[in-house]
Order: C-alpha cells, then structure tokens, then sequence
C-alpha cells in the first residue's frame, strides 16, 4: 500500500544551522511522483520541489538541497543555513502514476514535520 | 499567489446544518482536488475532478459531495455536519490530471462546527 512516513515530529534549531527533514515512502508502483510541500503559519501550502522516480539526481535551489533514494525509498530535505523565515511545517508527498484503487494523481501527504528556527 | 482561489475563508456553523464550498482553479487548470487538513487525519484526499468529471474518489464520507461546474470551478457540499468534520478544506487545481501534475493549492477554508 502507498505510505508517506516522516518520522520527526518537530524540529527546533538555532538560525544558520543546516536541517534536513526525513520522508520515507511506500509504494507498488515504478513510476511515482515525490513532492515536497510547505505549510508557513499563515496555513498555506506552498509547492517546493517534484522529483520523479526515474530521476535520482540531486536537486539543488539556493539553500534548499533535496537528496532522492529509491534504494532507501527515501526523500530527504535540507534547508542550509535555516532562517527564522523557514519556520514551518513541511510535507512530503506521493502521487503514483498507475491508476489503484481509483486513484489518479491524488496526493498521499504524510504527516508533517514542525520546523521551528529560533533568532 | 497560487492563483487558486477558496472562498469563503471561514465557515462557523452548527452541528446537522449543511455548507457549500467553493473553488475558483488557475486559469487554464482542468484538474480540481479536494483535501481535508485535520489534527488527527492529517491531510487526506477527497475527490478529484477533471474537466467536469469525476475522475477519483478518496476517504470522502457519503454526507460529502462535490461538483465541477462548465467553467470549471467547483464546490465541495458537507451536509449533516458533525462536530469532527471541523478541518481546514483545500481545494488544488492541476493542469492535467494525472500524477505527474504539480498541484496548486489555494488557501483554503476553515470549518469549525459547533
């Protein structure tokens, strides 16, 4: 069955430390979709990064750096050099391509991990 | 600015009385989605429009309905509310409809039923 695991609730840092935010994912499909999303106080969700599954590079945009598994069925985050700005929670994602179930480019969200970064 | 829009932006009503929804997607996007944020489901999918169709269903309780209108926005209905249906609504609109698509999302409406 599909499943987003984050495994860390929350997270608190000081402003300039590095952070990275685990998501692990399940999945019977060999083509899938891996999103990251941001949830800023305000309740937004703002879209950060897809990845797909044929592409492991790595992903670099300023001081977001995304690391891409399949061996580990992992997608992790790391926000370098965390800002106060930064503070949110962050949400993993899996959309899978083959329709199961009824499911056609619905997102499984996992729970969320709370950042928090303190001045 | 995602270019989704949800209205309205609050929603207070009682226990048994039924709400309407709305969504408005980026221009162009045929694709709508429907999410429920609470504290203990988390985010879950509902239903997922394409160019006025139905194309998928999620955990969505049969007291729920949606629709996607010719041009193309969409409601969400919740009839009989109960008090755990208090959640936060998004509403995303895709330009496909398939998994590949980046999801928009809008910011979403805040039900609280008392």
């Amino acid at each position: 069955a599909q499943k987003v695991t984050q495994a860390q609730t929350e997270i608190s840092v000081v402003e300039k430390e590095d952070v990275t935010l685990d998501c692990v994912y399940e999945t019977r499909d060999t083509t899938y979709y891996l999103f990251w999303y941001k949830q800023p106080p305000s309740g937004e969700l703002v879209f950060l990064i897809r990845r797909n599954s044929f592409d492991e590079q790595n992903e670099i945009s300023g001081r977001y750096s995304w690391n891409f598994q399949k061996s580990t069925s992992s997608f992790n985050f790391t926000i370098t050099a965390s800002q106060v700005v930064d503070s949110a929670v962050y949400f993993c994602a899996l959309s899978e391509a083959m329709n199961y179930g009824g499911s056609q480019g619905n997102l499984i969200f996992g729970k969320g991990t709370k950042l928090s970064v303190k001045p | 600015d995602s270019g989704v829009t949800q209205t309205p932006k609050h929603l207070i009503t009682a226990t048994g009385q039924r709400v309407t929804l709305r969504c408005s997607p980026r221009s162009g996007d045929l694709s709508v989605y429907w999410y429920q944020q609470s504290l203990d489901q988390g985010l879950q999918f509902l239903i997922q429009y394409y160019n006025g169709e139905e194309r998928a269903k999620g955990n969505i309780l049969e007291r729920f309905s949606a629709q996607q209108f010719p041009d193309l926005h969409s409601e969400l209905n919740l009839s009989s509310l109960e008090l755990g249906d208090s959640a936060l609504y998004f509403c995303a609109s895709s330009a496909g409809g398939t998994s590949a698509a980046e999801q928009f999302f809008g910011p979403g409406t805040r039900l609280t039923v008392l």
